[in-house]
């Protein structure tokens, strides 16, 4: 089975730090994405990625940056966090071609004070 | 952009009621997939439709897309309390770049009253 790993489950940041979410995927799938859930929104895309060195910007890039230097691993960052990023982060990862299937991540539940 | 609209919102059935969640989008959709997301889990796929009209089951529920290939529906006979959750429509469209992304519906909350 493909694994998504979030590396926090929880995090509270103050305004104005920098954060950084990991993603690992271990399936060596090209593709990956971060999106955001909020009540009543569902998920928006932030930034995917096709590929190592790759970005894409999503539906909602702003406020948000990402790294993709490995193919396993996908980085979200907000360079200075504000309380409306306070959020649901979810991973995902897929395999092109195929069914596409989104494999997800636990999410990161993010607080910002 | 591509809009995706999903209703209801939230839906609570007693057991053993039927449910039903749609999902519509402004374009004409290559596929259209289902995801669940179980309270306090992320969300995990369900199926993937693909042809116009097409219908596929998976115990008690019924996956459909519509003829025009813009609207699909998820409909569960005689929920039971394991049905609980949010289900989500996805879709695939392009972003600004070229490159293809997965929109989400905005997701229906379905709760089951034992």
């Amino acid at each position: 089975d493909v694994k998504v790993t979030q590396s926090s489950r929880y995090l509270v940041k103050r305004t104005g730090e920098k954060v950084f979410l990991e993603c690992v995927q271990d399936m060596d799938h090209e593709n990956m994405f971060w999106y955001r859930q909020d009540p009543g929104l569902g998920l928006r895309l932030i930034y995917f990625s096709y590929d190592v060195k790759m970005k894409e910007k999503g539906d909602i890039p702003e406020g948000y940056s990402v790294s993709r230097e490995k193919k396993e691993r996908f980085s979200l960052i907000l360079e200075s966090a504000s309380t409306n990023q306070t959020s649901m982060y979810l991973c995902a990862s897929r395999l092109p071609g195929g069914a596409n299937v989104l494999t997800f991540g636990a999410g990161s539940r993010l607080t910002v004070l | 952009g591509q809009q995706v609209m999903q209703i209801p919102q939230y839906q609570h059935v007693q057991e053993g009621e039927d449910f039903t969640t749609y999902c519509n989008s402004s374009t004409t959709l290559s596929n259209i997939q289902w995801y669940k997301q179980r309270p306090g889990g992320h969300p995990v796929f369900l199926i993937q439709l693909v042809k116009s009209g097409e219908v596929k089951k998976q115990k008690r529920l019924t996956f459909q897309f519509g003829e025009a290939k813009k609207n699909s529906s998820l409909h569960i006979t005689a929920t039971q309390t394991t049905d609980v959750g949010t289900y989500f429509c996805a879709v695939p469209n392009m972003n600004s770049g070229g490159y293809q992304k997965v929109t989400f519906g905005t997701g229906t909350k379905l709760q089951v009253i034992p």
